[in-house]
């Protein structure tokens, strides 16, 4: 029973470009959740979605950045025009519906903008 | 009101001794609180989990204490072990179903 699938591990974009990060829950799992974690520092929210449906999407910026999670297929968050800025790992998490049941969490994703 | 207060920052415990977590909430309609463990490079991993109807929970040397009154839990290790040595997140879950996390420990168990 493979865990939640992150791709890339390693991402390099130059200022400018779009980075698109990949997502495939735990099998049986409807719900994903992306955080963002910076160097030395916690794990911000950042957007909460079920198939086809985004639920929460309150600690995502309004701009550049946006998510899906389609019937078919991985969830993908994508932002637009990195910037240096946006340089940090970017976790997945998934969860079945019962709410009393944690996370758990990809090996992240690793973005890096030059 | 969302926020989760994690201490302390960083600590530093002898191989055999016992390391202290702690987290504070304001949020009363949080009810699910985990700890999770992370090891660099690595994705955050759950340890033990404890729901407010409970006061304590114990998981081979980890134990969740929980003081619904004070709005706070704590995690014990117990002999704590250097493998012990990662960063610990305190979360806790509330009506809209996403974790918010606490700032994060930076535990160090010295042989």
């Amino acid at each position: 029973n493979a865990g939640v699938m992150q791709n890339p591990r390693h991402l390099v974009r130059r200022r400018g470009q779009e980075a698109r990060l990949r997502c495939s829950p735990m099998k049986g799992h409807s719900h994903v959740y992306w955080y963002r974690q910076l160097p030395e520092e916690g794990l911000k929210f950042m957007v909460y979605l079920q198939k086809e449906n985004i639920i929460d999407e309150s600690g995502m910026p309004k701009e550049r950045f946006s998510a899906e999670f389609p019937k078919e297929g991985p969830s993908i968050l994508r932002i637009q025009q990195v910037v240096r800025g946006d340089s940090a790992a970017y976790f997945c998490a998934s969860s079945p519906p019962d709410r009393f049941y944690g996370y758990t969490f990809g090996s992240g994703t690793r973005l890096t903008v030059v | 009101q969302q926020q989760v207060k994690q201490s302390p920052q960083s600590l530093i415990v002898q191989k055999g001794g016992i390391s202290i977590i702690n987290c504070a909430y304001e949020n009363t309609a949080f009810d699910y609180f985990p700890w999770y463990q992370q090891f660099p490079g690595k994705g955050p991993a759950l340890l033990i989990a404890i729901r407010p109807d409970v006061s304590e929970k114990k998981e081979g040397r980890f134990t969740i204490s929980f003081n619904k009154s004070a709005k706070q839990f704590s995690l014990h290790i117990m002999d704590s072990q250097p493998g012990d040595s990662a960063t610990y997140f305190c979360a806790a879950r509330g009506s809209g179903d996403k974790l918010t996390f606490g700032t994060g420990t930076r535990l160090a168990v010295r042989p």
